[in-house]
């Protein structure tokens, strides 16, 4: 959705490690958020960048580059329960205090 | 806590019928939202409110409203329903903007 572009698909094997992009526009920019939904949930928040550079937490890093208007989210150790959309989202896009969500890159993780 | 609760799960309306998609959340939160999930296109923001008394509206707005008389309560309205409206129903709840948003568990809603 709206010019948050983030690839479709994804497939990857069990153990792995992979790396989910995101590109944003860069014309307001308060921060970015990285969330997990699963088919039929609701989603759960996983990261938020702000400052440039990478954010680790466990198996989940997020990576933002704020003059690129990129980031990336990296999932290592890949497990079966991994397997999910993940949504890339911006919050200030155009100046507004709102989020802006990407459509999703639905993972499938395979063994 | 019980976090954010929307009912109801499943709904099945015709077209042309009103109807009132209940949030509530336990947590204190002063910012609250409304979005639908629809294929292909993310989530969109429908309504949204950064504290009691105040709401604003979002990118697609237009067939709903919201009032927040309460902390807890942001109720979304559908005056009439049409059946592009059908679509999943989240509301949301977070300190502020720049804070993890809490999702309730969504609303199934069809229109026929």
């Amino acid at each position: 959705g709206q010019n948050i572009d983030q690839p479709t698909e994804m497939t990857a094997t069990e153990g792995a490690i992979v790396q989910i992009n995101c590109t944003y526009q860069t014309s307001g920019f308060n921060g970015l958020f990285w969330y997990q939904q699963h088919a039929g949930e609701a989603p759960t928040f996983l990261s938020y960048n702000v400052l440039d550079g990478l954010e680790e937490k466990g198996r989940f890093s997020s990576f933002l580059s704020r003059s690129k208007g990129y980031s990336y989210l990296l999932l290592k150790e890949l497990q079966m329960k991994d397997s999910a959309s993940y949504l890339c989202v911006q919050w200030g896009r155009g100046g507004g205090n709102k989020l802006t969500f990407g459509t999703g890159t639905q993972l499938k993780v395979e063994l | 806590n019980a976090g954010v609760t929307q009912t109801p799960k499943f709904q099945v309306l015709k077209t042309g019928q009103s109807m009132t998609l209940q949030c509530a959340q336990d947590m204190n939160h002063e910012y609250m939202s409304w979005y639908r999930q629809d294929p292909g296109m993310g989530l969109r923001l429908i309504h949204y409110s950064v504290g009691a008394g105040i709401t604003d509206q979002g990118e697609v707005p237009n067939g709903y409203n919201v009032s927040r008389s309460t902390t807890e309560d942001f109720p979304l309205r559908l005056l009439s329903a049409a059946p592009s409206q059908t679509s999943v129903y989240f509301c949301a709840s977070s300190p502020g903007t720049s804070n993890e948003q809490y999702f309730g568990p969504g609303t199934r809603l069809t229109v026929t």
